[in-house]
């Protein structure tokens, strides 16, 4: 089955205490991408990939990192969370093409709470 | 950078049509795609436009009009399951690629 599978689903953590959420998806697909998703403010992109060793930032990437070594994985990491950085956290991919750039296939979701 | 602007709330009967609109201020416009989110789910793709016109998959149609900036998401014979989150999302292309910026979607409510 095409999908892109993110884990943990659910973290509480600590404030400092680095952590990391992988993402993983086997459509081969280039471009992946990560996003929060707060009440009110809708789906922010953090960090987003066009291929392998090629990352760019979005639009709120402060406090987080991310690398892609491999095509299959995205990994989403926090060096030292804050509480501002509790939210729901999605990866999303999709291939490059003109019209497939478009479609966005997410992952389940992550939802991280920071105390 | 870019902004979209939709509605945040859209209430409607079922059996009704219901029109969600999307206006956007973006510069290297490479097209306008259309999400449902329901309640603790992922958002799903439902439709895209990269040119001007109507699209149309089933019940959902998209609608695109570049000279104006705009598109709206057209969905017909509501049911019940169609209550959800439906967000517009404008790709564009940037120095080192490109990148999807969503709204802050419109929570639609279908009732009896």
């Amino acid at each position: 089955e095409a999908q892109v599978t993110q884990n943990p689903r659910y973290l509480i953590t600590v404030t400092g205490k680095k952590l990391t959420v992988t993402c993983s998806q086997n459509m081969n697909h280039e471009y992946m991408s990560w996003y929060r998703q707060d009440p009110g403010l809708g789906l922010r992109q953090i960090y987003y990939s066009m291929n392998v060793e090629v990352t760019d930032k979005g639009d709120v990437p402060e406090g987080y990192k991310v690398s892609r070594k491999e095509k299959r994985n995205f990994p989403l990491i926090l060096e030292s969370p804050s509480p501002n950085q509790t939210s729901l956290y999605f990866c999303a991919s999709s291939p490059t093409g003109l019209s497939g750039a478009n479609v966005l296939t997410f992952g389940a979701g992550s939802r991280l709470t920071v105390l | 950078g870019q902004s979209l602007e939709q509605p945040s709330e859209v209430t409607a009967v079922e059996g009704a049509i219901v029109q969600i609109n999307c206006t956007y201020q973006t510069s290297g416009f490479y097209g306008l795609s259309w999400y449902q989110q329901h309640d603790g789910g992922a958002p799903t793709f439902l439709s895209y436009n990269a040119l001007d016109g109507l699209e149309e998959t089933g019940r959902f149609s998209s609608f695109l009009s570049r000279s104006d900036s705009y598109g709206y998401l057209l969905l017909q014979e509501l049911q019940m399951k169609d209550s959800a989150s439906y967000f517009c999302a404008v790709r564009v292309l940037t120095g080192g690629g490109n990148k999807l910026t969503f709204g802050t979607g419109t929570q639609l409510k279908v009732e009896l």
